[in-house]
């Protein structure tokens, strides 16, 4: 089965602090998300990349990087984390194959309070 | 991308089967249906996808009717554990960025 594990389960940030947070995939998939879920708002696309050192902005990057320095990591950094940004964060992979995605994994959530 | 639309939330008990249907009018040749469940504090999880008539596996069903333009996933003999978001999504890139994840139906299964 494929396994999408992110590192913190539930993290608790003051405002400015500088946030990591660390996604790992083990089925060797191209594509990696980072998507934030909020009440009523759904799930919306923060960054994503179809390959290793390759990133593209989703619906709402402002205020966050990310970085794939290997294909099996994606990591999302918060530069100066705001109360805005508690959130629950989803990361997810996907493979391709015959110029179509697979179905999306994700991991089990971060739930982000920033104070 | 085809809109969606679901009901925002449904109601069933123990044993009863559950049908979630969801309206995409839009949808594309090229777009498949995929269905999502999301248990509290967890990610969604793929559950069924199809293109056309029907889909079957150990989950669940899916219908497609011939015009395309709705879909039903039917959950058979639901128990408490299957209490979750379902979310209905229509796209040909249905694991890419182009993936929209509406509000989705939040099922109640009471005892």
């Amino acid at each position: 089965d494929v396994k999408v594990t992110q590192s913190s389960r539930y993290l608790v940030k003051r405002t400015g602090e500088k946030v990591f947070l660390e996604c790992v995939q083990d089925m060797d998939h191209e594509n990696m998300f980072w998507y934030r879920q909020d009440p009523g708002l759904g799930l919306r696309l923060i960054y994503f990349s179809y390959d290793v050192k390759m990133k593209e902005k989703g619906d709402i990057p402002e205020g966050y990087s990310v970085s794939r320095e290997k294909k099996e990591r994606f990591s999302l950094i918060l530069e100066s984390a705001s109360t805005n940004q508690t959130s629950m964060y989803l990361c997810a992979s996907s493979f391709v194959a015959g110029g179509r995605t697979g179905e999306l994994f994700f991991g089990e959530g971060s739930r982000l309070t920033v104070l | 991308l085809a809109k969606t639309t679901q009901p925002i939330s449904m109601d069933s008990y123990e044993g009863q089967e559950v049908n979630i249907t969801c309206s995409h009018n839009n949808i594309a040749t090229n777009d498949y249906i995929t269905w999502y469940q999301q248990f509290p504090s967890q990610g969604p999880r793929f559950i069924i996808q199809g293109y056309k008539t029907k889909v079957t596996n150990e989950v669940a069903s899916l219908f497609i009717p011939a015009d395309r333009k709705s879909s039903t996933l039917s959950l058979p003999r639901v128990s408490l554990s299957d209490t979750a978001v379902y979310y209905c999504l229509v796209g040909d890139d249905t694991g890419g960025f182009k993936t929209i994840f509406g509000a989705g139906t939040r099922l109640f299964v009471k005892a």
